[in-house]
């Protein structure tokens, strides 16, 4: 597509309920990132796939986060008994060469607001 | 411990002013440096990037930064500010060392006055 896509753009669950996160990438980026921004703070980074594969997951912040890239382009970032403090805005980014690495610019979706009630 | 600072969290400009924004990193290599622009409901657009070279670097919608190896500062500058400039601007620095992902410090919001 045109630009990376996220849906929804905001989603609302309960305490302990599972939600998943889609990022639709640009076409032909093989690189993708996960970052979650809270209120008032500068994204964070979760996990990088390159490929179908996690190259580095060690942003995710426990085991009720897990991400996949099953065919290479579109990306679920799932997340197990949510948590109140789970809340913010998920960013999903790709770029056609790993950024931080070359340099290569990211390109962010608009992002996906979690409320955990 | 690597880091990624923007000292003022609001900054408050009057429009047709000039515009500086604060980023300083803690890395023990020369990173390669961005400065994001993220207005209300939109996602983060790049507004200029340093990989090497020359230090003074231009991007869009009339936005300058500069490179000081010797502060480990990549400040953003705009001589005149407009109205439609009041956003959220988030430097962010990228590392061989430190991987394939993007530091970001913790933004500076600005406001623009008429």
């Amino acid at each position: 597509g045109a630009g990376v896509s996220q849906t929804p753009s905001n989603k609302v669950t309960e305490k302990g309920k599972y939600v998943e996160l889609r990022c639709d990438p640009i076409s032909g980026h093989t690189a993708l990132y996960w970052y979650r921004q809270s209120l008032g703070q500068g994204p964070e980074f979760l996990i990088y796939f390159q490929g179908t594969g996690a190259a580095d997951d060690s942003g995710l912040p426990n085991d009720r986060f897990f991400a996949v890239r099953p065919e290479g382009s579109v990306s679920t970032l799932k997340i197990q008994r949510t948590e109140r403090g789970d809340s913010a805005v998920y960013l999903c980014a790709s770029s056609s060469q790993p950024a931080g690495v070359t340099g290569t610019e990211a390109f962010f979706g608009q992002g996906t607001r979690l409320t955990v009630v | 411990a690597q880091s990624v600072t923007q000292p003022d969290i609001h900054i408050t400009v009057s429009e047709g002013a000039s515009l500086e924004l604060r980023c300083n990193y803690s890395y023990g290599a020369t990173p390669y440096l961005f400065w994001y622009v993220q207005s209300p409901g939109q996602g983060l657009q790049l507004l200029l990037k340093y990989f090497s070279g020359d230090t003074l670097v231009q991007g869009i919608k009339g936005f300058e930064a500069e490179f000081k190896r010797s502060q480990s500062s990549f400040n953003l500058r705009k001589p005149s500010v407009h109205w439609s400039d009041a956003a959220e601007y988030v430097c962010a620095v990228g590392l061989k060392a430190a991987g394939n992902k993007l530091t970001f410090g913790g933004g500076t919001r600005v406001l623009v006055k008429p």
